[in-house]
């Protein structure tokens, strides 16, 4: 039984450029949510989607969007991408939103 | 969301047990108590939870106070691959369903 997988595993942009990370749910989960970790700091809450649905935002500015796909895989897109934006990317998968959430290995996202 | 509060870091020889504290003391009567735990360059990875009873699974035990404002993961028997940061938070299962993560405790195993 696969877990949760990530894709790119790494990651290099320039300042202004356009990004999407991509995020597989462990089998049988529906919902997929994404975090940012900067460096030193712990996960910092983006987004969450079910359904298809963004159904909750973290504090995070409109140059992050995402999707879900019926297959309840999700992409992270980043546009305008600011030297700040340099991070591991998390995306965890659960069942309904609730209980239990499963991280993968992450994206870490540089920008030059 | 309850805030917690955890020491920065702490030690543990490996094959003693590493018993890690959390207060949230804001804690309401509907959020859980959930343990998860980050190895360098991974995905965090979920330990245990409970609400108001102890619980113990093939990783840890977690042991809540009965007002519920502090508890405390342990490890029963440490090994080297259980250095890791540890992250403990409040989470409703209700409203925003999302972790809300502290800077956690830097678990360090010693030989």
């Amino acid at each position: 039984d696969a877990g949760v997988t990530q894709s790119p595993t790494h990651l290099i942009k320039t300042r202004g450029q356009q990004v999407t990370l991509r995020c597989s749910p462990k089998s049988g989960h529906d919902t997929v949510s994404w975090y940012q970790q900067a460096l030193g700091q712990g996960p910092q809450f983006i987004f969450q989607y079910y359904e298809e649905e963004e159904r909750q935002r973290g504090n995070f500015p409109d140059r992050f969007s995402g999707h879900q796909f019926p297959n309840y895989s999700s992409e992270l897109n980043v546009n305008a991408l600011l030297l700040g934006d340099s991070a591991l990317y998390l995306c965890a998968s659960s069942l309904g939103g609730v209980n239990i959430q499963y991280f993968g290995a992450g994206t870490r996202l540089s920008v030059l | 969301d309850a805030k917690t509060t955890q020491p920065t870091s702490m030690d543990c020889a490996e094959g003693r047990a590493a018993n890690l504290p959390c207060n949230h003391s804001t804690i309401s009567g509907n959020e859980y108590v959930y343990w998860y735990r980050q190895i360098h360059s991974q995905g965090p990875q979920y330990i245990i939870h409970g609400l108001k009873n102890n619980e113990t699974n093939e990783m840890a035990s977690l042991i809540i106070t009965e007002d519920r404002k502090s508890s405390t993961l342990i490890l029963p028997h440490a090994t080297l691959r259980d250095t890791a940061v540890y992250y403990c938070i409040a989470f409703s299962l209700q409203g925003a369903q999302k972790l809300v993560f502290g800077q956690g405790t830097r678990l360090t195993i010693n030989p």
